[in-house]
């Protein structure tokens, strides 16, 4: 089945430890993006990939890393989480990046929720 | 992206068409209407897009005006799964799409 993974579901973590949250695609899309939720500031892109070894920021890159050393993977990574990075976050992945190629392929998403 | 304008929200009867309106005057030739879902905190859907012709396909039929300033999403019988809520984008710019508030659909019984 042609999906987007997240991993994990649910994470609760500590002020300052890093983690990261993998996302993975088996659709050989070349362009893969991640997106946090918030209540009342909708969704908000973050960081995306147009192919292998090229990631850019998005609307609100401050506190999160990425990388894309592989098609199929584009792990989130936050340093040093803070309680304002508590969000619901999706990773997407679509054909290319180019417009009217087709729409984007959401994960189930990660609720992150930092104390 | 050009900005568009929804429907805090709407009711649909099930059974029924749900015809969702989206305004989007400041539409430049390039850019594309797209559509796209989410029900409840799962992950959006995407829908449908177009650029200027109307388009169908499994799940809704899109109509753009002749002057591209609005759009209607049809979802031809709504079922309580269709309850969701529905974002219409205008966009040309494939790397980054701008999601909305979008219109909450409440399909009910």
């Amino acid at each position: 089945e042609a999906q987007v993974t997240q991993n994990p579901r649910y994470l609760i973590t500590v002020t300052g430890k890093k983690l990261t949250v993998t996302c993975s695609q088996n659709m050989n899309h070349e362009y893969m993006s991640w997106y946090r939720q918030d209540p009342g500031l909708g969704l908000r892109q973050i960081y995306y990939s147009m192919n292998v070894e090229v990631t850019d920021k998005g609307d609100v890159p401050e506190g999160y890393k990425v990388s894309r050393k592989e098609k199929r993977n584009f792990p989130l990574i936050l340093e040093s989480p803070s309680p304002n990075q508590t969000s619901l976050y999706f990773c997407a992945s679509s054909l290319s990046f180019r417009p009217g190629d087709g729409g984007y392929t959401f994960g189930s998403g990660t609720r992150l929720t930092v104390v | 992206d050009a900005k568009t304008t929804q429907p805090t929200s709407m009711d649909c009867a099930e059974g029924r068409a749900a015809n969702l309106p989206c305004n989007h005057s400041t539409i430049s030739g390039n850019e594309y209407v797209y559509w796209y879902r989410q029900i409840h905190s799962q992950g959006p859907q995407y829908i449908i897009h177009g650029l200027k012709n109307n388009e169908t396909n499994e799940m809704a039929s899109l109509i753009i005006t002749e002057d591209r300033k609005s759009s209607t999403l049809i979802l031809p019988h709504a079922t309580l799964r269709d309850t969701a809520v529905y974002y219409c984008i205008a966009s040309n710019a494939g790397n980054m799409l701008t999601f909305g508030g979008g219109t909450r659909l409440m399909v009910k019984p």
